[in-house]
């Protein structure tokens, strides 16, 4: 597809298991960004990749929390021993060069419910 | 806190209607952007202003910036039904190449 594709795009978990969360960003795309959103709130930042630099990881809540970014394409969200505020939606984004300067190109995003 | 910060309204107005939204934020930008969300959807870019502009129109869309005041609008004019969403805007005020997202304004257009 010519868009961001995310999946899953749903995920039920009990509290304490691992989960991954990926990201297909749109090709030659340099920039990648995971971004989350709580019920009803705005997005707070995550962690962004650009090109082969090490990646910024400083939003990642907790060391729960970590992402990787194979080959400058896809990316894994992994959160381990999930806990019940971690339900929210995980937004991925990517852009030519980097994301401030243009427009960021979003997916629809990964609804993760923690039990 | 949080740059990029709208007026926390939800807004309900008859199609046809004009809605306008604000945005403000607290230290000095390169760019401003808006973007939408429908329900349950990824947010979609709609429009990029420079802090050397002070207006731009993009069809219905209309964005204005003023920098000494540290705010912008977005002025939708004739409204439709498919315009109900959530806008959001976002500054390069978080620095690090990261946008900053405010909370969002919620919209709902009436038929």
């Amino acid at each position: 597809g010519a868009g961001v594709s995310q999946s899953p795009s749903n995920k039920v978990t009990e509290k304490g298991k691992d989960v991954e969360l990926r990201c297909d960003p749109i090709s030659g795309h340099t920039a990648l960004y995971w971004y989350r959103q709580s019920l009803g709130q705005g997005l707070e930042f995550l962690i962004y990749f650009q090109g082969n630099s090490a990646p910024d990881k400083s939003g990642l809540p907790s060391d729960r929390f970590s992402a990787e970014r194979t080959g400058g394409s896809v990316s894994t969200l992994t959160i381990q021993r999930t806990q019940q505020e971690d339900s929210a939606v995980y937004l991925c984004a990517s852009s030519l060069g980097s994301g401030v300067t243009g427009e960021l190109f979003f997916g629809e995003g990964s609804r993760l419910t923690v039990l | 806190s949080q740059q990029g910060e709208e007026d926390p309204q939800a807004l309900s107005i008859q199609e046809g209607e004009n809605a306008t939204m604000n945005c403000s934020y607290k230290t000095s930008i390169n760019n401003l952007q808006w973007y939408r969300q429908n329900s349950g959807r990824g947010l979609v870019h709609l429009i990029l202003i420079r802090s050397n502009e002070r207006e731009k129109h993009s069809g219905r869309l209309r964005v204005t910036l003023d920098t000494s005041k540290k705010s912008s609008s977005l002025l939708i004019t004739a409204s439709r039904a498919a315009d109900t969403a959530s806008y959001f805007c976002a500054t390069d005020a978080g620095g690090n190449n990261r946008l900053a997202f405010g909370k969002g304004n919620q919209v709902v257009v009436i038929p």
